[in-house]
């Protein structure tokens, strides 16, 4: 079965830097669009990142463009999210899904999430 | 970019009918058929209940449907339970080649 798992989030300071791990089985990763998605808390869902199963074509949300680097590793089925500067409005549980073969925005599988959390 | 846009809140009893709508715009719900809608429970990653405007899922209830007229798409959930006590989201695909999700919605079932 379809698995996401997540790791590295926890508590940073503002202008402090974190990296999110995702591991994927039961599914051949380097045919997927992988994406993070994020929650603030009491808030909504909101797109942070999503990468090509090649890793060519990549999309960042404004609010991480330029601070944030999505990256994945096909041979080891891993996805992740370098988060630099980051700031207290980044505080969120972060979530590993995985799209499609072309993105669509369909998400049938979400990682359990980790929280990131941007406190001084 | 802003948010699609979702009722905050609905609400109604157990057995009856709700729809929750999703009003874009024709360079995102009103131009792709890839509309989807998620189910999120309090402290729950969310579940896909329905892809490409009117798909369900294997494993979801077929109580849920999904529909598009124009720029607006709508979940309908029939027979409301208990258990379908949730936020929903519906997403899109736009053209930016991004997906966006809406605000949300909060369903209480009375």
């Amino acid at each position: 079965q379809v698995q996401l798992v997540e790791s590295g989030g926890g508590l940073v300071k503002p202008g402090g830097s974190l990296r999110l791990s995702c591991a994927a089985s039961g599914f051949t990763f380097s045919d997927y669009y992988m994406t993070w998605i994020r929650q603030a808390p009491g808030k909504g869902l909101e797109w942070v990142s999503y990468i090509s199963s090649s890793g060519s074509t990549i999309y960042y949300a404004d609010s991480v463009k330029g601070r944030f680097t999505i990256s994945r590793d096909n041979a080891k089925n891993s996805l992740s999210l370098q988060m630099n500067s980051l700031r207290a409005e980044d505080t969120a549980m972060y979530y590993c899904a995985r799209d499609g073969q072309i993105i669509t925005g369909t998400i049938e599988y979400w990682g359990q999430g980790t929280l990131v959390t941007v406190s001084s | 970019q802003s948010a699609l846009s979702q009722p905050a809140s609905v609400s109604g009893s157990p057995g009856q009918s709700i729809t929750i709508s999703c009003t874009g715009t024709s360079s995102d719900v009103g131009g792709y058929n890839y509309v989807s809608w998620y189910q999120q429970h309090p402290g729950k990653a969310p579940k896909l209940m329905i892809s490409d405007v009117s798909s369900r899922p294997s494993g979801v209830s077929n109580r849920f449907s999904g529909s598009k007229s124009g720029n607006t798409a709508s979940l309908t959930v029939s027979g409301l339970q208990a258990e379908d006590e949730a936020d929903y989201y519906c997403n899109s695909y736009t053209s930016s080649s991004t997906p966006r999700f809406g605000g949300g919605t909060k369903l209480t079932v009375l």
